[in-house]
């Protein structure tokens, strides 16, 4: 059973920056593993924020940025606003014989 | 604007099969190469990804979810569904649909309860 791993919880100051990371207990993250990034609010469905590494969506706040980072999957994000108080989830794709989609245990980040 | 609507029982008893549709309105389903996916959320857990399929009728599953769990695309009638056997409380989920992680429907909660 594959596992991603992400941080459970980071807390960062108004106008800081954050970086959350995402790991495979396969390897390394790289390029072919499609990561994916989504935010998710209390009582809110989830907002596609990343694809493909970094792709952002039209929608996408310009402070936040995806990348690779020491063999895991990174979304930063550069001068928070309260409203990015939220969870994030990435989302990570494994090919082979059965391809499937699997996404990280979720961080929650605060802003205070 | 693309947009999704699940729609199926809140309630469902255990050992039964859950069953969801999801609607798509503001264009077809049939145009693009979109994958068409379900996604769940148990209450105080993270997300789920359950599945996927495409028109062309290809489908891939989550591995642990692989024996109990069908997705289906009906063109005729702009929708897709979820079909999950043997249910236990553990299925218990607001479930989502999504066109490619991009769009998402509401959700819908399902509960597995006798």
């Amino acid at each position: 059973q594959t596992v991603v791993t992400q941080e459970p919880s980071l807390t960062v100051s108004p106008g800081g920056t954050v970086t959350l990371t995402c790991a495979s207990s396969t390897g390394a993250v790289t390029s072919g593993y499609y990561p994916n990034w989504f935010q998710q609010k209390p009582g809110q469905t989830p907002r596609a924020l990343i694809f493909s590494t970094s792709n952002k969506h039209s929608w996408t706040p310009a402070r936040f940025s995806g990348s690779l980072l020491g063999g895991k999957a990174a979304l930063t994000l550069s001068g928070v606003q309260p409203e990015d108080e939220a969870e994030y989830y990435c989302l990570l794709y494994y090919g082979g014989a059965q391809p499937h989609w699997v996404f990280g245990g979720g961080t929650k980040l605060t802003v205070l | 604007q693309v947009q999704l609507q699940e729609s199926g029982p809140g309630l469902v008893k255990p050992s039964q099969t859950l069953s969801l549709t999801c609607t798509v309105s503001g264009g077809s389903i049939s145009s693009g190469s979109y994958s068409w996916s379900w996604i769940r959320r148990p209450a105080g857990k993270g997300l789920e990804w359950i599945g996927r399929a495409y028109t062309s009728g290809s489908t891939n599953y989550n591995p642990s979810l692989k024996s109990r769990v069908t997705i289906s695309v009906d063109t005729s009638k702009n929708q897709f569904s979820l079909n999950l056997s043997s249910v236990t409380a553990a299925d218990t989920a607001v479930y989502y649909c999504t066109r490619g992680g991009e769009i998402w429907g509401q959700g819908t909660l399902v509960t597995v309860s006798s």
